[in-house]
């Protein structure tokens, strides 16, 4: 069936340090991927999509990779702060005005 | 800046009681979700709603549930006898439903059967 999975449940990092959380999905036939960031008590919160025919994305401080080869994607963040500690999860869908299918969440923590 | 709001906030119900949950989406979005997350679990798309009728559902969507747009602005998720296994935080998402399908999610309802 579907699935969107993650590799690592969590990620410590210090403070400017560079993060990368991967995740891995199944389904070839997904044309879109989201990374959203939640914080606790909190609704998932948009960071950053890419289309399946792109294989990179920059937003600020962001960036998504894809790689369809190996159906992969990854999200980087330069110069981690504390305040992007939180669960992050991927998410993928066939086309605009489907349902996200969600990994199970990598959980950053940052320390100063 | 707009935004998807959701009430309540926290709902307790004693099983087999129903409860509804309400959500608000953002106004000119044509498409509206409703996601589960059981504690410390992923998110769980439940059911998807574009022009006035249900157009994707999960198998976690079976008959106990229902979804309607009572009115122009408001989308609610109805459980109509709750078990145990329904506690869980309730999301609401909308979505334009343009190429890009960024879906913005309300801060959630905790639901808890007791």
């Amino acid at each position: 069936g579907e699935s969107v999975g993650l590799h690592l449940p969590t990620l410590s990092v210090q403070e400017g340090d560079n993060s990368i959380i991967n995740c891995a999905y199944s389904n070839s036939a997904s044309d879109y991927f989201i990374w959203y960031k939640q914080e606790s008590g909190k609704g998932p919160q948009f960071i950053i999509d890419i289309r399946s025919n792109m294989d990179k994305r920059q937003g600020q401080r962001v960036t998504v990779l894809l790689n369809k080869t190996v159906k992969h994607l990854s999200l980087q963040i330069a110069a981690t702060q504390p305040g992007d500690s939180a669960v992050y999860f991927c998410a993928e869908s066939r086309w605009a005005g489907t349902a996200l299918i969600f990994g199970k969440g990598t959980t950053l923590s940052v320390s100063s | 800046e707009p935004e998807v709001t959701q009430t309540p906030s926290h709902q307790v119900t004693q099983m087999g009681q129903e409860v509804i949950l309400r959500c608000v989406p953002i106004s000119n979005h044509l498409y509206f979700y409703w996601y589960r997350q059981i504690l410390g679990q992923k998110v769980e798309f439940l059911v998807s709603f574009y022009n006035n009728e249900i157009s994707e559902k999960s198998e976690i969507f079976d008959d106990q549930f229902s979804v309607e747009r009572p009115d122009g602005s408001n989308f609610t998720l109805k459980i109509r006898s709750t078990k145990l296994e329904d506690s869980a935080m309730y999301f609401c998402a909308s979505s334009t439903g343009a190429s890009y399908n960024e879906q913005f999610f309300g801060p959630g309802t905790r639901l808890t059967v007791l």
